[in-house]
């Protein structure tokens, strides 16, 4: 099993530009999520989705946008990349809710926005 | 509102040292707490959670309902521990998002 798969790994891009970080998954995960992370800010939950059709927003939604038309895929787009998105990605998944699902993590992708 | 506090940074001890880890949360409801662990160049991953009660690598973390707390405690330091640590919570009577706080790095000298 690849369990969670990431990409691109790293991307520059110019302040207005758009584009997606893909995130796919073969556990047949339910939950998936994205975080940034930030230095000294820890990990802040951007987007989630509970299952294929179904997506939230989470703590920093702003500036983002997801879909989740599969159970596998849940890409985050930037639509008019500014320098505040500069950070390291994370997506995760995992099975269940709570405390019985623990959260497997994509190897992150660092974006920088100049 | 749900919140995980980790009021550490850095912290620095030497092998054998004890070392403990801080993590205070808020939650109205019953949380499920969890510690993660990032060693340098790789993923995040999980390293116990409050439900099962276990000891991974020598780790182990108590919930305090009281204290709201979910400490993470080493007895003797090793250098391989050296890394960041991040407590998070999860609640389950919301809508399944998983918080963390912001992190705590440990750096274990020799």
């Amino acid at each position: 099993n690849a369990g969670v798969t990431q990409t691109p790994k790293f991307r520059i891009l110019k302040i207005g530009q758009s584009m997606t970080l893909q995130c796919t998954q073969d556990m047949n995960h339910n939950y998936m999520y994205w975080y940034r992370q930030d230095p000294g800010m820890g990990l802040k939950l951007i987007y989630y989705s509970v299952g294929a059709g179904i997506t939230d927003k989470g703590e920093v939604p702003n500036g983002y946008n997801v879909s989740r038309s599969t159970t596998e895929d849940f890409p985050l787009r930037l639509e008019l990349a500014a320098p505040s998105q500069t950070s390291v990605y994370f997506c995760a998944s995992r099975w269940t809710s709570g405390g019985t699902g623990e959260l497997f993590f994509g190897e992150g992708s660092r974006l920088t926005v100049l | 509102a749900q919140r995980v506090t980790q009021p550490e940074k850095l912290l620095s001890v030497f092998k054998g040292a004890p070392v403990e880890l801080k993590c205070n949360y808020s939650y109205s409801g019953s949380p499920e707490l969890f510690w993660y662990v990032q060693y340098s160049r790789q993923r995040l991953q999980l390293l116990l959670r409050h439900i099962s009660r276990e000891s991974i690598k020598g780790f182990t973390a108590d919930l305090n309902k009281g204290e709201t707390s979910f400490h993470l405690k080493k007895p003797f330091a090793q250098e391989e521990d050296s890394a960041m640590y991040y407590c998070a919570l999860s609640g389950l009577s919301n809508t399944d998002k998983l918080i963390f706080g912001t992190g705590t790095r440990l750096q274990v000298f020799p």
